[in-house]
């Protein structure tokens, strides 16, 4: 696609429950990364895939947290037992990741608002 | 530990003033820095990045960026501002690991017609 795309737009669930949130990377980029925005704050990293693998994922604060890429391309991004703290945007970026180098610019989605209620 | 801080949390103007948004960062080695702009409903756009070279970086819609190593700031510019610029702007710092984003909390910018 043209660009990166998330799904849903708009998550709302109960205190405890399962979710699921879905990145689509720009077509060919091996690099994909989430982050978390809470109101008021910037972007926080989550996790990095360089393909299939999550290369960096210490930015997920706690177990409950998980995501996967298992064909290296679409993402998803899995919280158990929700507590109400975890109501965010949820980014996911995705990069070339060919050049081997730092100088990468990561292109956004549109996010998915969760709410847990 | 990697931060970015930006000064003002909320900056109105008026249409044709000047427009300065600071960006300080903490980290002593080689970084790549970003401004990012978010306007309302879309989702966030690349301004400018600077990554190495000219520390003065000329971005999208007239907006520029001056990189001063010495003061560990990637401060933000416009000569002239349109009511259009109303958005909330980031800055951003790759750090070591090259590729985790370290962001600043934001500053949201209103622009008077």
């Amino acid at each position: 696609g043209a660009g990166v795309s998330q799904t849903p737009s708009n998550k709302v669930t109960e205190k405890g429950k399962y979710v699921e949130l879905r990145c689509d990377p720009i077509s060919g980029h091996t690099a994909l990364y989430w982050y978390r925005q809470s109101l008021g704050q910037g972007p926080e990293f989550l996790i990095y895939f360089q393909g299939t693998g999550a290369a960096d994922d210490s930015g997920l604060p706690n177990d409950r947290f998980f995501a996967v890429r298992p064909e290296g391309s679409v993402s998803t991004l899995k919280i158990q037992r929700t507590e109400r703290g975890d109501s965010a945007v949820y980014l996911c970026a995705s990069s070339s990741g060919t050049s081997g180098s730092h100088q990468e610019t990561q292109y956004f989605g549109p996010g998915t608002r969760l709410l847990v209620l | 530990a990697q931060s970015v801080s930006q000064h003002n949390h909320h900056v109105i103007l008026s249409e044709a003033a000047s427009l300065e948004l600071g960006c300080n960062y903490s980290y002593g080695g080689t970084v790549n820095l970003f401004w990012y702009v978010q306007y309302p409903g879309q989702h966030l756009q690349l301004l400018l990045k600077y990554f190495s070279g000219d520390p003065l970086v000329k971005g999208i819609k007239g907006f520029e960026a001056e990189f001063i190593k010495s003061k560990f700031s990637f401060n933000l510019r416009k000569p002239s501002v349109q009511w259009s610029d109303t958005a909330e702007y980031f800055c951003a710092v790759k750090g070591e690991n090259n590729y985790q984003l370290i962001w600043g909390a934001g500053t949201k910018l209103i622009i008077k017609p």
